[in-house]
């Protein structure tokens, strides 16, 4: 099962910022936070990960609580492309394998 | 150039065939992965290799065969296809914990 939680589905404007969040109020110290996203019908995304610190790279801002319980994915500025279902992800990792468990994920619908 | 390819993108076929499906990436990643997302879309982990050797193996049936010939190669063999196996079938790749996915494969058992 999923360790996280997130709302099933979003509304943001074009050209808003879009904050997707994610609970995951039983991660292990080592465990990573991961977001993808999956246009429809195309294969997911890697979009951006982190550990305890805020990150940032092309496609995203990753927030992480100081307890890291909890965290949020910002789009600076939603586009109609970024509308996707958003996966937030604590991956575990062993053996040189990561396994991604998927949860329901949060659709979000960038409006004109 | 693409990173992660499958092949076929579609594929139909009556119940009791065996089919395959193909999967390579040029990435030079050392594990691969399958994944399986039905049509409540939710997706799965099926299989995972690291330099050739299964990893995981999620509770999926026998009748399902990951093959990996080499490092950029992870194809699955299906027999005795069931209703149930329709689905869309994901490949992956990944360096630490980024994985890279492909297309997908559409699989209709009929």
């Amino acid at each position: 099962d999923a360790k996280t939680t997130q709302p099933p589905s979003m509304d943001c404007a074009e050209g808003r910022a879009a904050n997707l969040p994610c609970n995951h109020s039983t991660i292990s110290g080592n465990e990573y936070v991961y977001w993808y996203r999956q246009i429809h019908s195309q294969g997911p995304q890697y979009i951006i990960h982190g550990l305890k610190n805020n990150e940032t790279n092309e496609m995203a801002s990753l927030i992480i609580t100081e307890d890291r319980k909890s965290s949020t994915l910002i789009l600076p500025h939603a586009t109609l492309r970024d509308t996707a279902v958003y996966y937030c992800i604590v991956e575990s990792s062993g053996a040189g394998s990561y396994q991604l468990t998927f949860g329901k994920g949060t659709k979000l619908s960038v409006i004109p | 150039d693409t990173a992660v390819s499958q092949t076929p993108k579609y594929l139909v076929t009556q119940m009791g065939n065996d089919k395959s499906i193909k999967c390579e990436q040029n990435l030079g990643h050392d594990t691969m992965y399958w994944y399986k997302q039905d049509s409540k879309k939710f997706l799965k982990i099926m299989f995972s290799y690291n330099n050739k050797e299964l990893i995981i193996n999620e509770t999926v049936p026998n009748r399902f065969s990951p093959k990996s010939p080499d490092k950029a190669h992870l194809n699955l063999h299906i027999n005795s296809l069931e209703l149930g196996d329709s689905a869309v079938y994901f490949c992956a790749s990944s360096w630490g914990g980024e994985q890279y996915f492909g297309p997908g494969t559409r699989l209709t058992v009929t």
